[in-house]
């Protein structure tokens, strides 16, 4: 399977502030990510499509400008949790998906976001 | 629309016995159908995929799946459960996007 990464794999903030999380496809040049939420002893919620070069498409109920989304290069997707609150945090983990490889996603290992 | 159902939260199984694990969907079209595992705080990890050719397929670790389109299902077995077996199975189904459709996921304990 591909490797991703997603940096950090937790982080502790005070509500208010913003936090910035990365995904990284290691393997290969992801032209789409996905990122996904999961709260505890929940199945995955996707939140957002991520596009290199272009807008991500958020999901119904999502909002985007809370959760910026930015594919600046074929390897690298952020997520910026921005003026977190508590109810924001969860288990953040995104997904990458090759060009021409089907629809096989390789998830990241994850990021614990807890706000204080 | 497509959907997915696991139809076992949880499931308690002894160490070197058979695992089943229960996935029924419903889709308007022919759909690809995948099996992650998930264990604690971490991502998911592919054990296997259905994509339309053969109907039985086989994964990582032992597991295999079975496509019966008849019954719309996608149950995973395994003849031989082992300790480190013990984690989060998501079945999942794919939309005419390529967006992935989670089940609820099934836990499953393994004692020995």
């Amino acid at each position: 399977g591909a490797v991703v990464s997603q940096h950090p794999s937790w982080v502790i903030c005070k509500s208010g502030t913003s936090v910035k999380i990365e995904c990284r496809s290691l393997d290969f040049q992801a032209t789409t990510m996905f990122w996904y939420r999961q709260f505890p002893k929940q199945s995955l919620m996707l939140m957002a499509t991520s596009n290199e070069g272009s807008k991500a498409t958020y999901e119904q109920g999502v909002e985007k400008d809370k959760f910026l989304i930015n594919h600046a290069s074929l390897t690298l997707s952020t997520l910026t949790v921005t003026s977190a609150h508590p109810e924001d945090s969860s288990f953040y983990i995104c997904s990458t998906q090759r060009q021409g490889g089907g629809e096989t996603q390789y998830f990241g290992p994850g990021t614990r976001l807890l706000v204080l | 629309a497509q959907s997915v159902t696991q139809l076992d939260s949880h499931v308690s199984v002894s160490e070197g016995t058979p695992v089943l694990l229960r996935c029924n969907y419903s889709s308007s079209y022919s759909p690809s159908l995948f099996w992650y595992v998930q264990h604690p705080n971490k991502g998911l990890q592919l054990l296997l995929k259905y994509t339309s050719a053969a109907t039985l397929v086989k994964g990582i670790n032992g597991f295999e799946a079975e496509f019966k389109k008849s019954e719309t299902s996608f149950h995973l077995t395994k003849p031989s459960a082992h300790m480190s077996d013990a984690a989060e199975y998501f079945c999942v189904v794919t939309s005419s996007w390529g967006k992935f459709q989670f089940g609820a996921g099934t836990q499953v304990v393994v004692t020995p």
